[in-house]
């Protein structure tokens, strides 16, 4: 079945530290492709999304480009601030599809210090 | 209200005991989905519904959870007798179609003792 796999953490980094959490995908098609983030204490939210081969989604500093060649969306971003701290995780999605249900990977936590 | 509302924020219940755990869409959002966070299985997707369909059941892991939605709006998830591995943070997310964004509530805690 689709399936979702991202690097496990935890991840600790300096600010302005360089950032890469890497995510790659299984699916039959080609699904569109999200960052979700939770921060401390609150709900899961969009960071950013992809719906086809070669987008680049970016928000808040942060990109990720869809790579159909290599099944990835990996989350980058230049500077990390101690306010990124949070869980991220991957996931994928058939929009559209007779249900549209997020497939998640299993999330990665970062923390960074001042 | 602004966002998806989710009640109760936690719930401490014993095993074998029968939950119920709501949420409140935010308005005009016709498909709503539950989900299951819990630390070995990370996020899971249990149920769908859209409009007036019948829900996508399939995400359900055993005949013991069980959803309605009442008018198109709030949803009730239940879990009857329920288990220790029940014990997860349970999300609703709802959209205005599956081809859009999902919004998420805050979550429900469940711990069964």
């Amino acid at each position: 079945g689709d399936s979702v796999t991202q690097m496990e953490g935890p991840v600790t980094l300096s600010e302005e530290a360089f950032l890469t959490i890497n995510c790659t995908y299984t699916a039959t098609g080609y699904p569109s492709l999200f960052w979700y983030v939770q921060y401390p204490g609150e709900g899961l939210q969009l960071l950013l999304k992809a719906t086809k081969a070669d987008d680049k989604g970016s928000n808040k500093g942060f990109e990720a480009t869809y790579r159909k060649e290599t099944t990835s969306f990996h989350l980058e971003k230049g500077s990390v601030q101690v306010s990124d701290s949070a869980v991220y995780f991957c996931a994928s999605s058939f929009y559209g599809g007779s249900q549209g249900n997020l497939i998640f990977g299993k999330g990665t936590k970062l923390s960074v210090k001042p | 209200g602004a966002g998806v509302s989710q009640s109760p924020s936690n719930k401490v219940t014993e095993k074998g005991k029968d939950v119920e755990l709501r949420c409140d869409p935010i308005s005009g959002h016709t498909a709503l989905y539950w989900y299951r966070q819990s630390l070995g299985q990370g996020l899971e997707f249990l149920i769908y519904f859209q409009g007036n369909s019948a829900p996508d059941k399939s995400g359900l892991p055993s005949d013991r959870f069980s959803a309605e939605r009442t008018g198109g709006s709030v949803s009730t998830l239940t879990i009857q007798r329920t288990q220790q591995e029940d014990s997860a943070v349970y999300l609703c997310a709802t959209t205005v179609s599956s081809y859009n964004e999902q919004f998420f509530g805050p979550g429900t805690r469940l711990t069964v003792l």
